[in-house]
């Protein structure tokens, strides 16, 4: 069976600083793993997936994140948030089961 | 572009109807998907189909059924509506890759725009 937790259900930051959201996985074979944004009032849109290729996945909107098969990690990072990055982020494991999601702040 | 598309953004509905929620998709994706949004509980998904007439029960499929009576077009329906059962909708569809079983497995979601549905 897989599963995947968000580490952090809020995370706060200011505008130009780095944005870290956590996400462990659980699952019995190589996964499949994505993140999603959900800005508010709006559908939800892919950030980013990684299927077994590269271990660092580059996505939209300068997001990125790293698979660590050791740490059963799939992190998501930003250099520098922008106040456009505010909203709720999920970690799905195998395409369809989404982490409780964490909410994103951006301070001016 | 994908297009999902939800019949209703909005609905209300009394404690014991039987209420349909209605999602097509324009892409000829073989699978769909609804989900359930809840704050704090992410979303939680209660059937799935990868074919037409088919069906697979996800992690919380008690109180819902689901049609799939045509390739575009997926439904979930409340028997029997309940306050519980208040929540934000969402619809997908994705691709199905060939080898990779009912479930691509690395297809990314796309999503509808959701039915917020208020019981009463």
């Amino acid at each position: 069976a897989q599963s995947v937790t968000q580490l952090d259900s809020h995370v706060s930051v200011s505008e130009g600083t780095p944005v870290l959201l956590r996400c462990n996985y659980s699952s019995s074979y190589s996964p499949s793993l994505f993140w999603y944004v959900q800005h508010p009032n709006k559908g939800l849109q892919l950030l980013l997936k990684y299927t077994s290729a590269a271990t660092l996945v580059k996505g939209i909107n300068g997001f990125e994140a790293e698979f660590k098969k050791s740490e059963t990690s799939f992190h998501l990072t930003k250099p520098s948030a922008h106040m456009s990055d505010a909203a709720e982020y999920f970690c799905v494991v195998s395409e369809v089961r989404f982490g409780a999601g964490t909410t994103v702040t951006v301070r001016a | 572009d994908v297009k999902v598309t939800q019949s209703s953004r909005y609905l209300v509905k009394r404690t014991g109807e039987k209420v349909f929620l209605e999602c097509v998709q324009d892409m000829d994706h073989e699978n769909m998907f609804w989900y359930r949004q809840d704050p704090g509980l992410g979303l939680r998904l209660i059937y799935f189909s990868y074919d037409v007439k088919m069906k697979e029960k996800g992690d919380i499929p008690e109180g819902y059924s689901v049609s799939r009576e045509k390739k575009e077009r997926f439904s979930l329906i409340l028997e029997s509506a309940s306050t519980n059962q208040t929540s934000m909708y969402l619809c997908a569809s994705s691709i199905s890759h060939p080898g990779q079983g009912n479930l691509g497995g690395n297809s990314p979601l796309h999503f509808g725009n959701g039915t917020r549905l208020t019981v009463t």
